[in-house]
């Protein structure tokens, strides 16, 4: 597909367990980003890659949150022990231009996750 | 944290009536963009005006910047019930780095038929 594309699109995980979301940009697209979503509010920045490096991860907001792009296309964003607080919708967004703050964003659905 | 906030909060009208939202925003900026995003469905990129436009256009769609007022609106000509969505506006800055955007808290749309 043209778009990005992120899975799963749902994810309900047991406080405690760990969860992988995976998100595939568009294909030469340089920059990628993570956001989270908290329901009624808007996306809040958690980190960015570009092409592998990731050059800005202030957004994470604890050390079991964890993102890589190890081949600078395909990215993952992984949640260790997981709690309640984490519940939100996690978006990634991509966009052509490397550091360049007038790149329109693409954004994939999301993956809504879920802590019980 | 958010950048600023939008106002209203949710708005509700009749098709083919006009639809206005305002967003505020706190530090300096080199553009700002506005989204759309549908229940279930990932955000849409619907405009973007640099800091050294004050109007633009696009379809039915008209945005004002005013960096010093910090402060920008989105008018809707015309709804249709499919411009039923949330509504988000985001700033860039040089100061952020690759072009992270900064998100509002959104206005919810409601076009009725």
């Amino acid at each position: 597909g043209a778009g990005v594309s992120q899975s799963p699109r749902y994810k309900v995980a047991k406080r405690g367990q760990d969860v992988a979301l995976r998100c595939d940009p568009i294909s030469g697209h340089v920059s990628l980003f993570w956001y989270q979503q908290a329901l009624g509010q808007g996306p809040e920045f958690l980190t960015y890659f570009q092409n592998e490096a990731q050059l800005d991860k202030s957004g994470l907001p604890s050390d079991r949150f964890f993102a890589e792009r190890p081949e600078g296309s395909v990215s993952t964003l992984k949640i260790q022990r997981t709690q309640q607080e984490d519940s939100a919708v996690y978006l990634c967004a991509s966009s052509k231009q490397r550091d360049h703050s007038y790149n329109e964003q693409f954004f994939g659905p999301g993956t809504r996750l879920t802590v019980l | 944290s958010q950048q600023g906030e939008e106002d209203p909060q949710a708005l509700s009208i009749q098709e083919g009536e006009n639809a206005t939202m305002n967003c505020s925003y706190k530090t300096s900026i080199n553009n700002l963009q506005w989204y759309r995003q549908n229940s279930g469905r990932g955000l849409v990129h619907l405009i973007l005006i640099r800091s050294n436009e004050r109007e633009k256009h696009s379809g039915r769609l008209r945005v004002t910047l005013d960096t010093s007022k910090k402060s920008s609106s989105l008018l809707i000509t015309a709804s249709r019930a499919a411009d039923t969505a949330s509504y988000f506006c985001a700033t860039g800055s040089s100061y952020n780095q690759g072009g992270k955007l900064i998100f509002g808290q959104g206005t919810e749309l409601s076009v009725k038929p």
